[in-house]
């Protein structure tokens, strides 16, 4: 089956900075690219998401780009803010959707003031 | 617009009892899948349901089952419970059979003694 990989566990970035987060998978079937924020007690939220007919997607101070040749794809946060500070999970699903999405283990962000 | 709500929120069981937990998906919505999320993991696939029916399941046991019932409302069961399944346990919505933009609710925390 797919299997996701992302680094770093955590990362640590001043406020105003960039952060980036990459992400690895196995399968090349694998067609679409979510990235979920989740917040202590809370679920995960939708914050972007790429289709592999996309080299890159951009909304606002956060834009994921797509490598379907390396199969790795990255969230770019830019100008970070403290509310930005959260776990970031990657996902990839292959096919039609009836597998479900398979997840990284998650970044711990935070954000330095 | 109402989002994924789940219940319980909380739960404590016994070890060899059995639980369920329920999800009201997205209005709108008509496919319910299910995740099982340990401490500082990322969320793992157990199955999802379209039009009431299984059509997609993860890497568990068969005393994972569910039930989706005409409103798009959806029941986690599990049986026999083990130490192991501690965890957070999540339900996401989408509009369509293996579609894009999937909507998690914030979780039902199950806890085995």
């Amino acid at each position: 089956g797919e299997n996701v990989e992302q680094h770093p566990s955590t990362l640590s970035v001043q406020e105003g900075d960039s952060a980036v987060i990459k992400c690895t998978y196995s399968d090349s079937a694998s067609n679409y690219f979510p990235w979920y924020k989740q917040e202590l007690g809370k679920g995960p939220q939708l914050i972007i998401d790429i289709r592999s007919n996309v080299g890159e997607k951009k909304d606002q101070r956060i834009a994921v780009t797509l490598n379907k040749t390396a199969k790795h794809f990255s969230l770019h946060i830019t100008e970070t803010q403290p509310e930005d500070s959260a776990v970031y999970f990657c996902a990839a699903r292959v096919g039609g959707g009836a597998d479900g999405l398979t997840f990284g283990k998650g970044t711990h962000l935070i954000i330095q003031p | 617009e109402t989002g994924v709500t789940q219940s319980p929120t909380h739960l404590i069981k016994t070890r060899g009892q059995q639980v369920t937990l329920r999800c009201s998906s997205q209005s709108g919505h008509n496919t319910v899948s299910w995740y099982q999320q340990a401490l500082g993991q990322g969320p793992q696939f157990i199955f999802q349901y379209y039009r009431e029916e299984e059509n997609g399941r993860g890497n568990f046991p068969p005393r994972f089952s569910g039930l989706q019932f005409p409103n798009y409302s959806s029941e986690l069961n599990v049986n026999a419970l083990e130490l192991d399944d501690s965890a957070l346990y999540l339900c996401a919505s989408s509009s369509q059979q293996g579609s894009y933009g999937y909507t998690f609710g914030s979780g039902t925390r199950l806890t085995v003694v």
